[in-house]
């Protein structure tokens, strides 16, 4: 009963440095999605994967790429971390372009950039 | 552009009162509503939903109902607990199917 799986769930990083988060769903969805979340600014979209092999760019998606790396696997990279960039990163998952598409999100992955 | 606009918090009120957290948006065509809760240190869970007018999404005791007249999608509940504190997200999805807008959150408190 997975659904969502987000790693790592906690990461510090030194600014500069570069990381990847993880994000894998079970539910055979299409879509996929990268969110933030930032204190009195709910959710901005990221990037966001319709189907397996694409992308687009959501609302912020500048110092951040992602890989559609399959259909389960969505993956967001740091090139070079900035404290800007401290925030609670979420991944979501839906079935795609279909009415009433629902998505579904993992636990968050908290990042602090220093 | 599509976009939600949700009462802004924090709301605190005293276990059994009545709730209202009011939400309307902006969208072309028939967008898809829902109703998401955050609970603390958790990812955002689905309540509640509704995809097309008058329809009236429920769930835990929670409801709300689509209205397109108003442009309205506001959650209600008629008896809080203590466990109902949570930030809560109204959300669209276009008709396309791809793109969701998130409201900003409203955060609730419930005290014994």
């Amino acid at each position: 009963n997975a659904g969502v799986t987000q790693t790592p769930k906690f990461q510090v990083l030194k600014t500069g440095q570069s990381m990847t988060l993880q994000c894998a769903q079970d539910m055979n969805h299409n879509s996929m999605y990268w969110y933030r979340q930032d204190p009195g600014m709910g959710l901005r979209l990221i990037y966001y994967s319709a189907s397996e092999g694409t992308t687009d760019k959501g609302e912020v998606p500048n110092g951040y790429n992602v890989s559609r790396l399959n259909k389960r696997e969505f993956s967001l990279r740091l090139e070079s971390a900035a404290p800007s960039q401290t925030s609670v990163y979420f991944c979501a998952s839906g079935q795609g372009a279909v009415w009433g598409n629902t998505i579904y999100f993992g636990e968050g992955s908290w990042l602090t950039v220093v | 552009g599509d976009s939600v606009t949700q009462m802004e918090g924090p709301v605190t009120l005293s276990e059994e009162a009545f709730l209202t957290i009011n939400c309307t948006y902006t969208a072309t065509g028939y967008p898809s509503l829902f109703w998401y809760v955050q609970y603390p240190g958790e990812g955002l869970q689905l309540l509640l939903k509704a995809t097309k007018a008058d329809d009236k999404g429920s769930n835990k005791g929670f409801e709300a109902t689509y209205r397109k007249e108003t442009t309205s999608f506001h959650l209600e509940k008629g008896s809080v607990q203590v466990s109902d504190s949570a930030v809560y997200f109204c959300a669209l999805n276009s008709p396309t199917g791809n793109q969701f807008y998130f409201g900003t959150g409203t955060s609730l408190t419930v005290i014994p």
